[in-house]
């Protein structure tokens, strides 16, 4: 079956300091990525995505790229603000249209001034 | 929330009682969804509907029920069966290959 494996967290930095968030997966076909971040007590929200080989999807200072031949989606930043913790979830969905989406367990990103 | 609503934000349960959690959407979409978040254990699936009337078990379906009547909504029971209900319960849309846009989810404790 499908499977997502982001790095534990909490991963902690200080305020302009480069963000890695690593994430492989296991799936058939060729699946849809997606990285959320969600926000204390809110739902998640969509960050990027990339439907894919090779896409780059970025969004709000973030990127990932779809590497097929590793099966990552590693999320990057150049320099993380307070405002950027949270908790960011790599996800997958394997066919576009109306398939499940399998989440990973989620990171979570503390950013300290 | 992008046209997708859920209420109440906090629900209290009692041993023993069934609870009701709404999911409305104002986007049209055919497909809806259920999951549940616990700590450290991400968002697993509980059930999933692609169109009206009909609706699939996801991976951890046992203590809950839902119903599909009008494609706007897609209401989750948590019944009594279920004997861990404490979790944030978050409904979403499925946007193709957009991936999915979120409620802005139900924090239900047992008390």
């Amino acid at each position: 079956g499908n499977s997502v494996t982001q790095m534990e967290g909490p991963v902690t930095l200080s305020e302009e300091a480069f963000l890695t968030i690593n994430c492989t997966y296991t799936a058939t076909g060729y699946p849809s990525l997606f990285w959320y971040v969600q926000y204390p007590g809110e739902g998640l929200q969509l960050l990027l995505k990339a439907t894919k080989a090779d896409d780059k999807g970025s969004n709000k200072g973030f990127e990932a790229t779809y590497r097929k031949e590793t099966t990552s989606f590693h999320l990057e930043k150049g320099s993380v603000q307070v405002s950027d913790s949270a908790v960011y979830f790599c996800a997958l969905s394997d066919q576009s249209g109306y398939s499940t989406l399998t989440f990973g367990k989620g990171t979570m990103l503390l950013v300290s001034p | 929330d992008g046209g997708i609503t859920q209420s109440p934000k906090y629900l209290f349960r009692k041993e023993g009682q069934n609870v009701t959690l709404s999911c409305e959407q104002n986007l049209n979409h055919d497909a809806m969804y259920w999951y549940r978040q616990d700590p450290g254990q991400g968002l697993r699936l509980i059930y999933y509907s692609q169109i009206v009337n009909d609706f699939q078990k996801g991976d951890i379906a046992e203590g809950y029920s839902v119903s599909r009547e009008k494609k706007e909504s897609f209401p989750l029971t948590v019944t009594s069966a279920q004997k861990n209900p404490t979790a944030f319960y978050l409904c979403a849309i499925a946007q193709g290959p957009y991936g999915y846009t979120f409620g802005s989810g139900t924090r239900l404790t047992v008390v």
